[in-house]
């Protein structure tokens, strides 16, 4: 079976750095690009960006370019979405989320990681 | 970037009724459109792929049709379960996918 487990809950200070990961399992984690979703309180979805852990080529949607960094660990089959410094703007539910071999849809998700930054 | 458009933002349906949800281009995705369901608290899932294509275990009452820029999902009697937020993505731009903004269907 299937599963994108990511890290739990998240409580940080504006300025201050996160690493938030996505664990996957019941397939080859190296051949199956996989991707950052952000969903902000009461809103919809956004694509962040995705990798491919297989030899780590990595895309980012313009709008997190240079705002978070995506890598993976394939000796551990996770994913990671990191922040060097975070900001009240980035309170948000974020999904990993894995492409689907044939096409671009995304065919399994993460559960989500809560990332709440406040003061 | 492909902006995708739903309409409508907010869809108020009885049980047992015909729900029809819209979804519209910026430019032509052809045929790479998905859907997918939220419900509360959940993290989304895939119902539709390739604008007509139900996913896994998907119940035959959800049907989706269109393409290029032009697509619509239909539920043809809503069940208790259905009710949730759907949203659209394209995946005819990669690797800049984009998603609409999404339907809320709410119990009327």
């Amino acid at each position: 079976e299937v599963q994108l487990v990511q890290s739990g809950a998240e409580v940080k200070k504006p300025g201050e750095s996160l690493k938030i990961s996505c664990k996957g399992s019941g397939y080859i984690f190296t051949i199956y690009w996989i991707g950052w979703v952000r969903q902000m309180p009461g809103k919809g979805l956004e694509w962040m960006g995705i990798l491919y852990p297989g030899d780590s080529d990595t895309r980012y949607s313009p709008s997190f370019q240079g705002q978070v960094t995506i890598s993976a660990d394939k000796s551990i089959s996770t994913a990671f979405l990191q922040w060097s410094s975070l900001k009240a703007s980035d309170t948000a539910m974020y999904y990993c989320a894995r492409r689907s071999a044939t096409t671009g849809f995304v065919d399994y998700w993460g559960q989500g990681t809560l990332v709440t930054v406040s003061s | 970037e492909i902006v995708m458009t739903q309409s409508p933002a907010t869809l108020s349906v009885s049980p047992g009724e015909r729900a029809t949800l819209s979804c519209r281009a910026s430019q032509s995705v052809s045929s790479n459109l998905a859907w997918y369901q939220q419900k509360p608290g959940q993290a989304p899932r895939l119902l539709m792929y390739g604008a007509s294509t139900r996913a896994t275990g998907i119940p035959a009452r959800f049907s989706g049709s269109g393409s290029g820029t032009e697509f619509t999902l239909t539920i043809s009697s809503l069940q208790s379960e259905d009710f949730a937020v759907y949203y659209c993505q394209q995946y005819n731009n990669w690797p800049q996918w984009t998603f609409g903004q999404g339907t809320k269907v709410e119990i009327k």
